[in-house]
């Protein structure tokens, strides 16, 4: 059953913590990205990768980074240097050749 | 600038009552138009990808179209199943990476 996967669906961080935001998708896409989803925004990219072992950043990366050893994970590191953290995490990917994303169920950041 | 709007914000229907979300852009070069549904605390479920003027794509109660400003989604006869935020977004020229979001229209559907 083909689809991307977001882990943990909820997590909770305490200040000055830094967490980790897992992203794996079995449809054998080559592009993977990374946005965030805050309240009366459009969603806002963070980051994203076209191959493995290669990433960019997007509009909004300070305070995050990434990691693409595998072509089908991308995790996402919240780093205590964001200074906001508290959103709603949504990895997408995106096949060779094509210009749709697919997205993935979202993970939940709260910030204690 | 590349920008992406929806209208209205929200809108609330009767059961069987068709309407029209509006989603107008403004980008260097379109390379896709896309639309989205999102219920609550989910990602986005894809729906269409357009890509020229004239296009249409229709799947069940829902019809997207575009022309070279804007892109409508028509929902014919909804069901409160239908209640969700639909999201739109472009691809542009600009960038291989540069997918631009609007802040998506809430529907409510009622029975």
């Amino acid at each position: 059953d083909g689809g991307i996967t977001q882990s943990p669906k909820y997590l909770f961080r305490k200040e000055g913590q830094n967490v980790t935001l897992s992203c794996e998708q079995n449809l054998n896409h080559d592009a993977m990205y990374w946005y965030r989803q805050d309240p009366g925004q459009g969603l806002r990219l963070i980051y994203y990768s076209q191959i493995v072992n290669d990433f960019q950043k997007g509009d909004i990366a300070e305070g995050y980074s990434v990691s693409r050893e595998k072509k089908e994970s991308f995790p996402l590191t919240v780093t205590s240097a964001q200074k906001n953290p508290t959103a709603f995490y949504l990895c997408a990917s995106r096949p060779h050749g094509a210009d749709t994303q697919y997205f993935g169920p979202g993970t939940r950041l709260t910030v204690l | 600038e590349d920008q992406v709007t929806q209208s209205p914000e929200a809108l609330r229907l009767q059961e069987g009552e068709s309407s029209s979300l509006n989603c107008s852009y403004t980008v260097s070069g379109l390379r896709g138009l896309f639309w989205y549904r999102q219920d609550p605390g989910k990602g986005p479920e894809f729906l269409f990808t357009l890509y020229s003027a004239g296009e249409e794509k229709e799947k069940e109660r829902l019809k997207a179209t575009l022309t070279k400003k804007e892109s409508f989604l028509h929902i014919t006869a909804p069901k409160p199943e239908d209640s969700a935020t639909y999201l739109c977004a472009v691809h542009t020229s600009s960038g291989t990476y540069k997918y631009i979001f609007g802040t998506g229209t809430r529907l409510k559907v009622l029975a």
